[in-house]
């Protein structure tokens, strides 16, 4: 499976500034996933990156809010921005991998928490 | 529409003893099922995956699951449980794109 690298792996962020979460991939992916995992709760797809284009955000998430940058096939930065306390989460960048290509790998996450 | 369910907030076990982790699945078409582990200030870990073939799945750390198509059901398994398996299980489904649902998790405690 591929290895994801994920950085910072935890913040503190004072409320309406923004922070940027880096992904790395050790291999070449045409989707990058972003997800977020308020506390207690389950995964919510944020939105899928590709290389070349825009990203494709799910309901309820804007690009202004979570802009996502992909310059390359191995590299993806979600931005967290204007933050507020309900933006407190952990944040997980993820790809699909294998053939058939079915199965997540997901990197270590970024908790974050906005004060 | 594609949803997965995990009944169980919490599963406790005694170590040693046999451990099931539930989760039942609705989809159109064939399901693709996956069980991902999260130890804690960790992200998910793939555990196992069903796409076809053989219902019992055998996967990491010692784990199976059962796909239970008349049920709809994918059930997660270990014959004997250690400490160390404590930890947030999470169910999900492939909803015949590139998305996957994922279950609300169950955390399952394991007694020394």
């Amino acid at each position: 499976s591929a290895v994801i690298s994920q950085k910072p792996s935890r913040d503190i962020c004072q409320r309406g500034t923004s922070l940027t979460i880096q992904c790395q991939v050790d291999s070449q992916v045409t989707m990058m996933f972003w997800y977020r995992q308020q506390p207690g709760q389950s995964l919510t797809l944020i939105a899928t990156a590709n290389q070349g284009s825009e990203a494709t955000y799910e309901s309820g998430f804007v690009i202004d809010k979570f802009p996502i940058s992909r310059p390359n096939l191995t590299f993806s930065t979600l931005t967290v921005s204007n933050m507020s306390p309900e933006d407190s989460s952990i944040y997980l960048c993820s790809v699909e991998w294998g053939q058939p290509r079915y199965g997540y790998t997901f990197g270590s996450g970024t908790r974050l928490t906005v004060v | 529409a594609q949803s997965v369910a995990q009944p169980e907030d919490q599963v406790n076990v005694a170590e040693g003893n046999p451990l099931t982790v539930k989760c039942t699945y609705s989809v159109s078409g064939n399901p693709y099922l996956f069980w991902y582990v999260q130890y804690p200030n960790r992200g998910l870990q793939f555990l196992l995956k069903y796409i076809t073939g053989d219902n019992l799945v055998k996967g990491s750390y010692g784990f199976e699951a059962e796909f239970n198509k008349s049920q709809t059901s994918f059930h997660l398994k270990k014959p004997s449980a250690l400490v160390s398996d404590s930890a947030l299980y999470f169910c999900a489904v492939r909803d015949g794109t590139y998305k996957y649902i994922f279950g609300t998790g169950t955390r399952l405690k394991v007694l020394a």
